[in-house]
């Protein structure tokens, strides 16, 4: 089973909302990963979460909050977001190890709009 | 980490193999050469990686050049269902480089019936 399960598929919110993406994953992956996707633009890192903690941050603005409340779950916290935001939010997990080249596995995504 | 180069666009026949072409010509010794491909409003899809041999798994073949230069993703029978983007990726194993996928532009690829 390499299923990554995000919620919701699709988002609206308005710039003074408050919101959160989900992540679920069930295959004993201890890294977990946001990646951001705009129209027509591959895909683009925001955090790494290694063994619950965050290990990396790429420069993303503080209006995203990542949290990692258990090794099977990440969030994405919104708030006060733009319209340039608006995006496909892409979630993903691995295996740790180095020795063979671990695979990353994608979820579906959640897209969403700022208005 | 390595930079990719690949076509912006491919045409392939149904039925026919489809043959992706990646430019790597800066790969370090401890990268490896993995592919993804994005189906239209849809996650990533992984589809294959490599080191050094070239790999085959049920999706597709990877074919990398003896010096790692540059690879090749060949899918066997394409079928309409792989119209999607595709990605070459490298990628080095190393505990700074968690979830480093630094994709491209990638390929589009268009099956035609």
């Amino acid at each position: 089973d390499t299923e990554v399960t995000q919620t919701p598929k699709h988002l609206v919110m308005g710039m003074t909302n408050k919101k959160s993406l989900k992540c679920e994953q069930h295959m004993g992956h201890r890294a977990m990963y946001w990646y951001k996707q705009k129209a027509k633009k591959p895909p683009e890192l925001m955090f790494v979460y290694s063994y619950e903690k965050l290990s990396i941050n790429e420069s993303v603005p503080s209006r995203f909050s990542p949290e990692c409340p258990n090794s099977s779950l990440l969030n994405l916290h919104l708030h006060a977001l733009q319209p340039e935001d608006s995006a496909l939010y892409l979630c993903a997990s691995s295996q740790e190890g180095l020795s063979s080249g671990n695979t990353i596995y994608f979820g579906e995504g959640s897209w969403l709009t700022v208005v | 980490d390595a930079k990719t180069t690949q076509p912006p666009s491919m045409d392939c026949a149904e039925g026919r193999a489809a043959n992706l072409p990646c430019n790597h010509s800066t790969i370090s010794g401890n990268e490896y050469v993995y592919w993804y491909r994005q189906i239209h409003s849809q996650g990533p899809q992984y589809i294959i990686h490599g080191l050094k041999n070239n790999e085959t798994n049920e999706m597709a073949s990877l074919i990398i050049t003896e010096d790692r230069k540059s690879s090749t993703l060949i899918l066997p029978h394409a079928t309409l269902r792989d119209t999607a983007v595709y990605y070459c990726i490298v990628r080095p194993v190393t505990t700074d480089s968690w979830g480093k996928l630094q994709f491209g532009a990638g390929t589009q690829v268009v099956v035609t019936p």
